[in-house]
């Protein structure tokens, strides 16, 4: 398995530009989570998906935020208008359900807003 | 989920055990202890997990204590590659998807 796939690696963009990252999880897995992390905060849950539903987006900062999970092999975190501070890492991570299984995350995406 | 404490940082020999320590005070019955590692520029990667007897598989072993307010991951011969930041973590093992909440962690730094 290649496991969880995010893209792009790196992305650069200018204050008020739209930002989309893009997750595939591992086939077959269930939730599918969104974590960022920053000096300052470290790793934090942004939102997670169960069969593709949103379960808890209470991590998200604001409305500027928006993720989907149109089906079970692909999910968008957005950000639009992005700001300065939304630099960061953000991961995907996938897992099968059940709460003793380990989370499996990807390379994650490196944001600067400029 | 119940609070954890780790050393900031830490240092040990390539080739010697590491053993990095974790204190759950207050950990609830239900709750297992999960350790995860994040090497520089990747994504955080699971290590092993346990509820109260000790765990060991290809990467490390998981001693708690018999009071589960403790617990030591042990690396048995750390190589240059073990340099990460190590997690401890605790959360309720039949709370299907939650979140993983991460602390600070411990650097693990090996040297040669």
């Amino acid at each position: 398995d290649a496991g969880v796939i995010q893209s792009p690696r790196h992305e650069v963009t200018e204050m008020g530009q739209e930002v989309t990252l893009r997750c595939k999880p591992i086939s077959g897995h269930d939730y599918l989570f969104w974590y960022r992390q920053t000096m300052m905060r470290g790793l934090e849950l942004l939102i997670y998906f169960n069969n593709n539903v949103p379960i808890d987006d209470s991590g998200m900062p604001e409305d500027r935020f928006s993720a989907k999970m149109p089906n079970a092999s692909f999910s968008t975190l957005k950000i639009q208008p992005s700001e300065p501070r939304d630099s960061a890492v953000y991961f995907c991570a996938s897992s099968l359900a059940g709460g003793q299984v380990e989370q499996y995350f990807g390379p994650g995406t490196r944001l600067t807003v400029t | 989920d119940a609070k954890t404490t780790q050393p900031t940082s830490m240092d040990c020999a390539e080739g010697r055990a590491a053993n990095l320590p974790c204190n759950h005070s207050t950990i609830s019955g239900n709750e297992y202890v999960y350790w995860y590692r994040q090497i520089h520029s990747q994504g955080p990667q699971y290590i092993i997990h346990g509820l109260k007897n000790n765990e060991t598989n290809e990467m490390a072993s998981l001693i708690i204590t018999e009071d589960r307010k403790s617990s030591t991951l042990i690396l048995p011969h750390a190589t240059l590659r073990d340099t990460a930041v190590y997690y401890c973590i605790v959360r309720v093992g039949n709370q299907a998807g939650t979140a993983l909440i991460f602390g600070k962690g411990t650097t693990l730094s090996v040297s040669s």
